[in-house]
């Protein structure tokens, strides 16, 4: 059973970065496609990119471009989210999924992490 | 980017209601349209995927049709652990997109 674990809540300044984690535990890591997904306070879901670990390559929604980095460490099974530049609008719950497959049809999210709290506040 | 609207956004039922939901997307998406349901505080669980597909241990109540721009999810028979918003995906084209959410609450 595929599962992934987060990294704990976080509280951050304006400007400044935050990395979450995510540890997949189950299943074949380098075979995963990990996609990343925020969700402001009362708000819906906002896909902000994936990363396929066998090839290290990742896409980006490009509202997030420049500011979001995804990277994943197969030896250790575990995916990464970096977002830089926080400002208080980045204040959300900030999901990891592994997705069904590899290509973008295959995207949808089978399993899900439990979801980390970032707070930016001053 | 492709837009996805939800239809309504919130809906009032009873249990044992037949729900439906509808999902439009700006462009046509083929097939490419998966369904969530969340519940508060909780991850999104995957319900449908290739807009039809039932994702393995989901009740027989849920069922998905549709293709091209307009998608249904429908919930024959409404059960007191379905109250909890639903969200559709398109998964045609990068940047993924989802829907705005329809909540479903008790009458």
């Amino acid at each position: 059973q595929v599962q992934l674990v987060q990294s704990g809540a976080e509280v951050k300044k304006p400007g400044s970065s935050v990395k979450v984690s995510c540890k997949a535990s189950g299943g074949t890591f380098s075979s995963y496609t990990i996609s990343w997904v925020r969700q402001a306070p009362g708000q819906g879901l906002e896909w902000m990119g994936r990363i396929i670990p066998i090839l290290g390559i990742a896409n980006y929604a490009q509202k997030f471009q420049g500011r979001v980095t995804i990277t994943a460490d197969k030896s250790t099974s575990t995916a990464y989210m970096e977002l830089s530049s926080l400002r208080s609008e980045d204040t959300a719950v900030y999901y990891c999924a592994r997705d069904s497959g590899a290509t973008v049809t295959d995207a949808q999210g089978d399993y899900w992490g439990q979801g980390t709290l970032v707070t930016v506040s001053s | 980017d492709i837009q996805l609207t939800q239809s309504p956004s919130f809906l009032s039922a009873s249990v044992g209601d037949r729900v439906t939901i509808t999902c439009r997307a700006s462009q046509g998406i083929s097939s490419y349209l998966a369904w969530y349901q969340q519940k508060p505080g909780k991850a999104p669980k995957l319900l449908i995927y290739a807009a039809s597909t039932l994702q393995s241990g989901v009740p027989s109540r849920f069922s998905g049709s549709g293709s091209g721009t307009e998608f249904t999810l429908t919930i024959s028979s409404l059960q007191p652990e379905d109250f909890a918003t639903y969200y559709c995906q398109q998964l045609n084209s990068y940047p993924v997109t989802f829907g705005p959410g329809t909540k479903v609450d008790i009458k």
